[in-house]
Parts: C-alpha cells; structure tokens; sequence
C-alpha cells in the first residue's frame, strides 16, 4: 500500500516568512496527491490536490503545492504566511484509479509567530 | 444531511468497557472512512468501506476493532474491552465518487479511557 512521510513534525515561522513543508510518498503506480488541513478546533479540510496535468497546483489561501515525480514529493508552499495559518497540515496519496484508498502523513504543526 | 455527522463528540469510558461511535456519511456517498488521530500520531487509517464491497480491514489495530455499515449509509466502529491507549480522536470520512475532490470530514469523536 501507500504510505507517506512528513519530515518537520513541527515548524515555527513569523508572520511574513515563506514557508515549505515536506511530503515524500512512496508508490508504484501513479497517484492523486493532497493537502489537507486543520486549524484548531476545526474539521480537516481540502487545501489543494493534484490529479495529472499541471504539477504546480495551487489552492486556497494563497498556498500552492509542486508535483516532483522523480523525487517522489509534493511540497506545500506559502510566500508569505500568516498568524491565520497556523494549523496542522495533512499530506495525502490515494492511487490515481481509486481514490477511495487515501494515506495520511502523520501531519507537521506550523505555528505562525505574530 | 449537509456533512458527516459523528457521535457521540465526546465519550469517557472505564478501561474493559466496549463503546461504539456513529457516523453519519453525507447522503449518496458510496465511501466512508474511518481514521484516529492521536496526539502525536497524526492521522491513521482504520477501515473504509466502498458501496457493497467488502471493506479494507487493513488498518484495524486489534481484533477488538471492528465496524460495520449498514444499508449502505450510516457506519458504527466498535472498540470492545477498550485500553487505555485507544484514546484518539476517531474521525469519519466520505466520499461520492472515485476521483472526487478528496474526502468530506466529520468534527469526530474524542475517546478517553480512564
């Protein structure tokens, strides 16, 4: 099965700092690819996911995540992040023919510093 | 209904006591999933069921941990004789199709054993 790896456990940032959170996946086949997250005391949520085509998705607040097949990664960026940011951030892999079959990362804390 | 409905939110148990957790899918989602997130652990995957197939067990810690769907709709996750270390946030997912937009989450249900 899938499994996925999320190397900072927990990042802490200022307010206007770029931030960069790993996730390396390991799979045979091809894959959908997710971000989730979850802001204190909230359900997880979508933040953007790649099917095919374009590897630089981007997706709701100003967030954007880049497909590396040969690395086997999808990386989450921000430019500039805010205190609102500060969440805990869920990467995820289903195989591309079922996306019924989703792996979480053990999720990375970002705290955001005002 | 609108989104996934867990229940109970909270439940206290005594170690040795059997529970059992409810989830609500959104109506016309074909999958549902169950997860524990633990402090820590980040999110894990227990079992998901797709329309009348047989569900992935794959993930179930113990043979204390089983679950059921019934109908197609609403899904009950027993844990029997629970222990102390099955304290978690059990979250409940859905989904209406194979390459949706990711997984709807419920809010879950915090389990403490004491």
């Amino acid at each position: 099965a899938q499994s996925v790896s999320q190397h900072n456990h927990h990042v802490i940032l200022s307010e206007a700092a770029s931030l960069e959170l790993g996730c390396n996946y390991s799979y045979g086949g091809t894959v959908n690819l997710f971000w989730y997250v979850q802001y204190p005391g909230q359900h997880l949520q979508l933040l953007l996911k790649y099917f095919s085509g374009d590897p630089l998705v981007k997706g709701i607040k100003g967030f954007e995540a880049e497909f590396i097949k040969s690395k086997f990664s999808f990386n989450l960026r921000k430019p500039s992040v805010q205190w609102s940011d500060t969440a805990e951030y869920f990467c995820a892999v289903s195989p591309f023919y079922n996306n019924n079959d989703m792996r979480f990362g053990a999720g990375t804390r970002l705290t955001v510093k005002p | 209904g609108a989104g996934v409905s867990q229940s109970p939110s909270n439940k206290v148990t005594e170690k040795g006591k059997d529970v059992e957790l409810r989830c609500d899918p959104i109506s016309g989602h074909t999958a549902l999933y169950w997860y524990r997130q633990s402090l820590g652990q980040g999110l894990e995957f227990l079992i998901y069921f797709q329309g009348n197939s047989a569900p992935d067990k794959s993930g179930l810690p113990s043979d204390r941990f089983s679950a059921e769907r019934t109908g197609g709709s609403v899904s009950t996750l027993t844990i029997q004789r629970t222990q102390q270390e099955d304290s978690a946030v059990y979250l409940c997912a859905s989904s209406d199709r194979p390459q949706g937009d990711g997984y709807t989450f419920g809010s879950g249900t915090r389990l403490t054993v004491v």
